[in-house]
């Protein structure tokens, strides 16, 4: 059983491109975090999401900021119009119904550099 | 804030010396998680210890929870120099959506 899968593991964009990050949670999860780390500091959570729903997304920046986890494919977190404060690492957790009250399980995540 | 916060900040130890981390949150939890992070790498998780259990173990860890002062402390036993790392707490607040809030975490340094 695969972890966690995230990609891509490195992305490089210029101020005001679009970033688009994708997790694959954990075969047979159904729920999916997405967080996100800036440098020396703890992870913040952005959004809960199940298959079509947004659970809780008050951790989401209210522009810019998307989250969407469709029936079928992975999730995506996208940035639009990214700017240099965006940079950070971004990192995906899954966890097995019913309600995600047990182990969360985290991916490898993202590293976000915006020039 | 609803941050846990882990103490001390930064810890060094020899190899083979036990490592001792606290952890300490605000409001009520349904659990409290454990995580290691190696230097740029995902986060690892430890051990989950639920709002009603006092203490656990697995392997060299050793997990306690104190409810009423709302605190945790993580003990590594016989610690290695691959133990060398980032810890961090989670809590699981009570109706928050079983979203984790996580601290500034703890640097181990394991020396050989």
């Amino acid at each position: 059983n695969a972890g966690v899968m995230q990609n891509p593991r490195h992305l490089v964009r210029r101020r005001g491109q679009e970033a688009r990050l994708r997790c694959s949670p954990m075969k047979g999860h159904s729920h999916v975090y997405w967080y996100r780390q800036l440098p020396e500091e703890g992870l913040k959570f952005m959004v809960y999401l199940q298959k079509e729903n947004i659970i809780d997304e008050s951790g989401m920046p209210k522009e810019r900021f998307s989250a969407e986890f469709p029936k079928e494919g992975p999730s995506i977190l996208r940035i639009q119009q990214v700017v240099r404060g965006d940079s950070a690492a971004y990192f995906c957790a899954s966890s097995p119904p019913p309600r995600g009250t047990d182990t969360q399980y985290f991916g490898p995540g993202t590293r976000l550099t915006v020039l | 804030s609803q941050q846990g916060e882990e103490d001390p900040q930064a810890l060094s130890i020899q190899e083979g010396e036990n490592a001792t981390m606290n952890c300490s949150y605000k409001t009520s939890i349904n659990n409290l998680q454990w995580y290691r992070q190696n230097s740029g790498r995902g986060l690892v998780h430890l051990i989950l210890i639920r709002s009603n259990e006092r203490e656990k173990h697995s392997g060299r860890l050793r997990v306690t929870l104190d409810t009423s002062k709302k605190s945790s402390s993580l003990l590594i036993t016989a610690s290695r120099a691959a133990d060398t790392a980032s810890y961090f707490c989670a809590t699981d607040f009570a109706g928050a959506n079983s979203k984790l809030t996580f601290g500034k975490g703890i640097t181990l340094s394991v020396r050989p």
